[in-house]
């Protein structure tokens, strides 16, 4: 099983709104990561977790905030998010390491 | 700062035709993933390199890793719509980040 699933599919929030998306995978997978991705552009990192716990953060705003309860799931909550955050969200899973990640769908989000 | 540069950026040809994605940096990485991404969709892991000078088949798509462990290619033969897509590369450059290509955007014409 190589699937890394993802939800919701599609979320609208407004800019006071408190929401989260959530990550899911059974591959035994030690390192999880959370992407952005604009419009005909390539995912840009935005954190990783290594073994739960949070290893990388690229200077992301405080508005979103990940969460890694056990080894299969990942979640990032939002809050007070921006409309220019509206993006597709995409988790991804590898076994150790950078390589060979496993994405999922992804969650097209956007902010009003 | 590592980067990955994908030409062409876009590329649109006709089914049947062969093709040629090129994915250079000038830094090296210790293994070179290729994925294609469908709109609304995740990328999907097409192929993984790891040793300079490898070449990797898939059905009709031929991956290969420079010797210097710094660029790839991927050709695609006899090209058909189900190839349409976004396609990117991924070099591990050993710091718990993949280092993204900025994308070649691929459309098989029927």
């Amino acid at each position: 099983d190589t699937e890394v699933t993802q939800t919701p599919k599609h979320l609208v929030m407004g800019m006071t709104n408190k929401k989260s998306l959530k990550c899911e995978q059974h591959m035994g997978h030690r390192a999880m990561y959370w992407y952005k991705q604009k419009a005909k552009k390539p995912p840009e990192l935005m954190f990783v977790y290594s073994y739960e716990k949070l290893s990388i953060n690229e200077s992301v705003p405080s508005r979103f905030s990940p969460e890694c309860p056990n080894s299969s799931l990942l979640n990032l909550h939002l809050h007070a998010l921006q409309p220019e955050d509206s993006a597709l969200y995409l988790c991804a899973s590898s076994q150790e390491g950078a390589n060979e990640q496993y994405f999922g769908p992804g969650t097209r989000l956007t902010v009003t | 700062t590592q980067l990955l540069e994908q030409s062409p950026q876009f590329l649109s040809i006709q089914e049947g035709e062969n093709l040629t994605v090129y994915c250079n940096s000038s830094s090296v990485f210790s293994s070179l993933q290729w994925y294609r991404q469908e709109p609304g969709e995740g990328p999907v892991l097409l192929v993984t390199v790891v040793t300079g000078g490898e070449v990797k088949k898939l059905k009709r798509l031929t991956f290969q890793f420079g010797d210097a462990r710094k660029d790839s290619s991927l050709h695609i033969t006899a090209a058909q719509t189900g190839d349409t897509g976004l396609y990117l590369c991924a070099g591990e450059g050993g710091n718990e980040k993949l280092t993204f290509g900025t994308g070649t955007r691929l459309t098989i014409i029927p």
